[in-house]
């Protein structure tokens, strides 16, 4: 167990529809990561935080957004939805921002299925 | 541009057997971490070992070793006297200096058997 939790664990719905992926971090961690994992595009990142506020940005749609809350978790809101975004999303955190030894350790994961 | 090179879709190993799984990175910052994920059939992504660009000696975690070769950019994960448990994908992901993404390899697939 990482300690990053996620919720929900699976979601299935439908096109055009809208979701939130919801991520607690680690005790003590500060940055929040969103990963999208498919199985054409692999592992990309697409959004991190530190201490609420947004840090750096990877290929994530306009459709899809996100905020770190100042508990320091972090919401991932995805809109419109399309077939192509069925995919596995996980959050991740670490310590602080950056840094060569700043571990990512990752949650459980959302696996989102839409239909 | 930074990229994670995983030449290897999937290997076989038997149970108690020592595997490396290959990893190759290119990146032109002199200051970078290199990462191993493993990844079960359950999906969760699990930390097994870190070496950074200038650590002078391999990384090692219990059972899991990282053979680390600076001129040829490689990073290859060895896992000692594999377990049926070891079945899964395994990641390669580096974080260069000044970014805060990690970047992935395509992963490779490890299945261990009796």
């Amino acid at each position: 167990d990482s300690g990053v939790t996620q919720t929900p664990k699976h979601l299935i719905t439908a096109t055009g529809q809208r979701v939130t992926l919801r991520c607690s971090p680690r005790s003590g961690d500060l940055s929040v990561y969103w990963y999208q994992q498919s199985l054409d595009q692999g592992l990309q990142f697409l959004i991190q935080y530190y201490n609420g506020e947004e840090r750096a940005k990877g290929n994530i749609l306009e459709r899809f957004s996100a905020q770190q809350f100042p508990d320091l978790h972090s919401e991932l809101n995805l809109s419109s939805l399309e077939l192509g975004d069925s995919a596995l999303y996980f959050c991740a955190s670490s310590v602080m921002s950056g840094g060569l030894t700043d571990t990512q350790y990752f949650g459980p994961g959302t696996r989102l299925t839409v239909l | 541009a930074q990229k994670i090179t995983q030449t290897q879709p999937g290997m076989f190993v038997q149970e108690k057997e020592a595997v490396t799984l290959d990893c190759t990175y290119d990146t032109s910052d002199p200051s970078y971490g290199l990462f191993w994920y493993k990844q079960p059939s359950s999906g969760e992504m699990i930390f097994l070992i870190y070496q950074g660009s200038y650590d002078q000696q391999n990384a090692t975690e219990g059972r899991y070793s990282l053979n680390f070769q600076k001129a040829r950019k490689s990073a290859n994960l060895v896992i000692s006297a594999s377990q049926l448990g070891d079945s899964a994908m395994y990641f390669c992901a580096m974080l260069a200096y000044n970014t805060d993404k990690l970047i992935f390899g395509t992963g490779t697939r490890l299945q261990v058997f009796p």
